[in-house]
């Protein structure tokens, strides 16, 4: 079947300008996780999605991001004002409920230049 | 919160050795700890995972043995195979429904 889906694949940007980053988890799956991986480095968490609610935000490094999901499938992450520091793989992984696994999709480079 | 270390970095072996990738947790609570693989380009690939009430798993040529008492875990892989170089990442979370953990990863690279 379908895996996670996450568009676009590569986002290039100028300092100060919004950005929208989307995921579209696997059917039926219920929980949706945004991870970013900087160059180099390992993944770190950015926000957790049960259904629509984020019981889980802890990881969102500023204000300028948010993220939100609507009818408990897809996803948007939203950098306001972006930064240089920005600059990632931006990673989105859903789960099934009751399920352990969570897999990935292929993420969505972005740069700002 | 929770930690995760990850060791080696990068690791070097010919076609037919075996790899091993080491990595630890800090809270004694967690409990699901998966790998992933990660090839150029691509999202992390789920390849092997084990809860805390097994350890060990295998399938095929990997495999995955835990140690709760001093919270480590590793990765194993037989008989390498020029395919199986990528970064590896190890991560540990509290349940299964919550967030991972991620180590830095480790870059495998299987000569021919």
């Amino acid at each position: 079947g379908a895996g996670v889906s996450q568009s676009p694949s590569n986002k290039v940007t100028e300092k100060g300008k919004d950005v929208e980053l989307r995921c579209d988890p696997i059917s039926g799956h219920t929980a949706l996780y945004w991870y970013r991986q900087s160059l180099g480095q390992g993944l770190e968490f950015l926000i957790y999605f049960q259904g629509n609610s984020a019981p889980d935000k802890s990881g969102l490094p500023s204000d300028r991001f948010s993220a939100e999901r609507t009818g408990g499938s897809v996803s948007t992450l939203t950098i306001q004002r972006t930064q240089q520091e920005d600059s990632a793989v931006y990673l989105c992984a859903s789960s099934s409920e009751g399920v352990y696994e969570q897999y990935f999709g292929p993420g969505t480079r972005l740069t700002v230049t | 919160g929770e930690n995760v270390e990850q060791h080696p970095s990068t690791l070097s072996v010919q076609e037919g050795d075996s790899a091993v990738i080491k990595c630890t947790y800090s809270d004694s609570a967690s409990n699901y700890f998966p790998w992933y693989k990660q090839e150029l380009g691509k999202g992390p690939q789920l390849i092997i995972d084990i809860r805390s009430n097994v350890g060990e798993k295998k399938d095929q040529r990997i495999a995955v043995t835990l140690n709760k008492t001093a919270k480590h875990f590793s990765l194993h892989i037989t008989e390498t195979q020029p395919e199986d170089s990528a970064v590896y990442f190890c991560a540990a979370s509290l349940s299964g429904y919550s967030t991972l953990t991620f180590g830095k990863g480790t870059m495998l690279l299987v000569s021919p």
